[in-house]
């Protein structure tokens, strides 16, 4: 089965700093690679999405990936109390005709004041 | 305004008892999704559909069925062969592919509880 392995957390950070998450994935074959930030009982929201190799900036927000070595990470700079939440990798998954996404267990990040 | 619907946003099941959750998109999408999400752990694929009258099973389709009769709607039946349906079920839909770049869009979810 295709996985996409995380660190469950959670990850300490104070405020203003950065915060840096990872995330691995087995398929080679992969295309499309997403960050969903999700709130205690609420639903996944995008953050990224990133398909190439390299950097994506969005505001505060960096997507890192390299697929050489099967690796998808994400940095928030000047982190905030409100960017406290759990970050969930989401890796698609394309067989035969259909698409579909693999999602991490996620990792919880806390901002400290 | 466009976006995914999901009914009831709590419900509890009996021992035994069959629960239908609902789904309906007004985004004209054609695939749809269902996961399940237990506490402090990622999104699990149940069941997906890319047209009207076909749908396919995820990684844990054990215990659950669909229907696809409409291209607004894809509700989730929870039987009573699933033993341990407690969790936090959420509805996706997307137009195209994921590789095209195309967002998400989930539903505001729906807690199952076995009383």
């Amino acid at each position: 089965q295709k996985e996409v392995e995380q660190n469950s957390g959670p990850l300490s950070v104070p405020e203003g700093a950065i915060a840096s998450l990872n995330c691995t994935y087995s398929d080679r074959g992969s295309q499309s690679f997403f960050w969903y930030r999700q709130y205690s009982g609420k639903s996944p929201e995008l953050i990224m999405s990133i398909y190439s190799n390299g950097d994506k900036e969005d505001g505060r927000f960096t997507a890192q990936l390299n697929k050489a070595s099967q690796y998808v990470s994400l940095l928030i700079r000047d982190s905030q109390p409100s960017d406290s939440a759990t970050y969930l990798c989401a890796v698609n998954d394309n067989t035969g005709t259909a698409s579909k996404l693999t999602f991490g267990t996620g990792t919880r990040l806390q901002v400290t004041l | 305004d466009g976006g995914i619907t999901q009914s009831p946003k709590y419900l509890f099941r009996k021992e035994g008892q069959n629960v239908t959750l609902s789904c309906e998109q007004n985004l004209n999408h054609d695939a749809m999704y269902w996961y399940r999400q237990d506490p402090g752990q990622g999104l699990r694929l149940i069941y997906y559909s890319q047209i009207v009258n076909d749908f396919q099973k995820g990684d844990i389709a054990e215990g659950y069925s669909v229907s696809r009769e409409k291209k607004e709607s894809f509700p989730l039946t929870v039987t009573s062969a699933q033993k341990n349906p407690t969790a936090f079920y959420l509805c996706a839909s997307i137009r195209g592919h994921w590789s095209s770049g195309n967002t998400i869009y989930f539903g505001e979810g729906s807690w199952l509880t076995v009383v």
